[in-house]
């Protein structure tokens, strides 16, 4: 089966600039997951979906980023404005909604942002 | 919330001997514990987990063993090869499908030839 998909895989900006990062799950995954994975850290989730709605977002900074993802399948993280601090990996993550996967998650190939 | 402590930071080791990673949580109330292997510039791939209801799960030269009354687990891989050699994150959860994973800060594995 296809994997996660992610773009770009890298993305280059200046501070104050805005940049957006999508994601495409594995089919009929009914769960995506947004991770930050900082140079020497474990990923930390950002948001998490159900079909189209949000399960958890509360180590989400709502004040520069959003989420969504719409008809429940691809989803698009935003970062506006972004800080030197985000420089960071953003990995994509998604699992089935079933008893059989005890939440077993498979990660997209991230997407490396650079803020300069 | 959950809280995930993994040591050491770093290992070296040489081809052929054991690596131990140890983790310890603070939620009682997690129940899955997964492993994953992420090698350079590469996305993080699962290698093993456990439910708490076992206490040792084996998988040709790798085995996780699971201590809940003591909150901690362990990661051990036998008879390591070069290609061992990556950065192993250990993560808990609830369990309940679609339950969020809270990640250790990971282990860097070098393995000697």
């Amino acid at each position: 089966e296809a994997g996660v998909a992610q773009s770009p895989r890298y993305k280059i900006i200046e501070k104050r600039q805005s940049v957006a990062f999508w994601c495409n799950p594995i089919s009929g995954h009914a769960t995506l997951y947004w991770y930050q994975q900082i140079l020497g850290q474990g990923p930390k989730l950002l948001i998490q979906f159900q079909n189209n709605g949000v399960v958890d977002d509360s180590q989400l900074p709502k004040d520069r980023f959003s989420a969504e993802r719409l008809k429940g399948v691809d989803s698009t993280l935003k970062i506006q404005p972004a800080k030197l601090e985000d420089s960071a990996v953003y990995l994509c993550a998604s699992s089935p909604w079933d008893s059989s996967s005890y939440n077993e998650q498979f990660f997209g190939p991230g997407t490396r942002l650079t803020v300069l | 919330g959950e809280n995930v402590e993994q040591h050491p930071s770093t290992l070296s080791v040489q081809e052929g001997d054991s690596a131990v990673i140890k983790c310890t949580y603070s939620d009682s109330a997690s129940n899955y514990f997964p492993w994953y292997k992420q090698e350079l510039g590469k996305r993080p791939q699962l290698i093993i987990d456990i439910r708490s209801n076992v206490g040792e799960k084996k998988d040709q030269r790798i085995a996780v063993t699971l201590n809940k009354t003591a909150k901690h687990f362990s990661l051990h891989i036998t008879e390591t090869q070069p290609e061992d050699s990556a950065v192993y994150f250990c993560a808990a959860s609830r369990g309940e499908y679609g339950n969020k994973l809270v990640f250790g800060a990971g282990t860097i594995l070098r393995v000697k030839s």
